[in-house]
């Protein structure tokens, strides 16, 4: 099925532990973000990319980085799990002028840091 | 911070009632987005408005814009047991990424 696919769905860390969280589009989406979503504080953005090579930091960047070598996935990296980042992360995919379909998001990873 | 403002934070309706949740920004919008997060979910889209004034309906969905694009509202008639979610409106003036405000979560009593 077309969309964003993000692995895993459920992960437990300890903290200091390091880990990758996958994200990969199948829709020729320049446009992807990460965001994390909290009770109560809606979802923010990690870090964005607007297409391969290129990246930049969102509202939330500390303890995450990201890469885009290909158009088509975009991970996320926690160097270094502190509690606090225990979060459920999204993962979303666009295109210019996307106005008409807006984002795509995947399902989701729920991320407990212990 | 966020730059999108959405009352209230929860909304709880007898089923068959209508209500409206509000976004409200600090700044002018040049258009302005909602999405739907079933709970357990991700968030779908489910529209983009673009025009001041501009008023667009799905089903028993009323979206409208304000005149001064500083504030959208979503109203449901009738709410249904499907309507249960959290709708969030966004802010797409940077094209490739979003600013969400904190949403509105709805509860529905049968």
């Amino acid at each position: 099925n077309a969309g964003v696919t993000q692995t895993p769905k459920f992960q437990v860390l300890k903290t200091g532990q390091s880990m990758t969280l996958q994200c990969a589009q199948d829709m020729n989406h320049e446009y992807m973000s990460w965001y994390r979503q909290d009770p109560g504080m809606g979802l923010r953005l990690i870090h964005y990319s607007v297409g391969a090579g290129i990246t930049d930091q969102g509202e939330v960047p500390n303890g995450y980085n990201v890469s885009r070598s290909t158009t088509e996935d975009f991970p996320l990296r926690l160097l270094s799990a502190a509690p606090s980042q225990t979060s459920v992360y999204f993962c979303a995919s666009s295109s210019p002028g996307q106005g008409l379909y807006g984002y795509t998001f995947g399902s989701g990873t729920r991320l407990t840091v212990v | 911070g966020q730059q999108v403002m959405q009352i209230p934070q929860y909304q709880h309706v007898q089923e068959g009632e209508d209500f409206t949740t509000y976004c409200n920004s600090s700044t002018t919008l040049s258009n302005i987005q909602w999405y739907k997060q079933r709970p357990g979910g991700h968030p779908v889209f489910l529209i983009q408005l673009v025009k001041s004034g501009e008023v667009k309906k799905q089903k028993r969905l009323t979206f409208q814009f304000g005149e001064a694009k500083k504030n959208s509202s979503l109203h449901i008639t009738a709410t249904q047991t499907t309507d249960v979610g959290t709708y969030f409106c966004a802010d797409p003036t940077n094209d490739y990424k979003l600013s969400f405000g904190a949403g509105t979560t709805v509860t529905v009593r049968a």
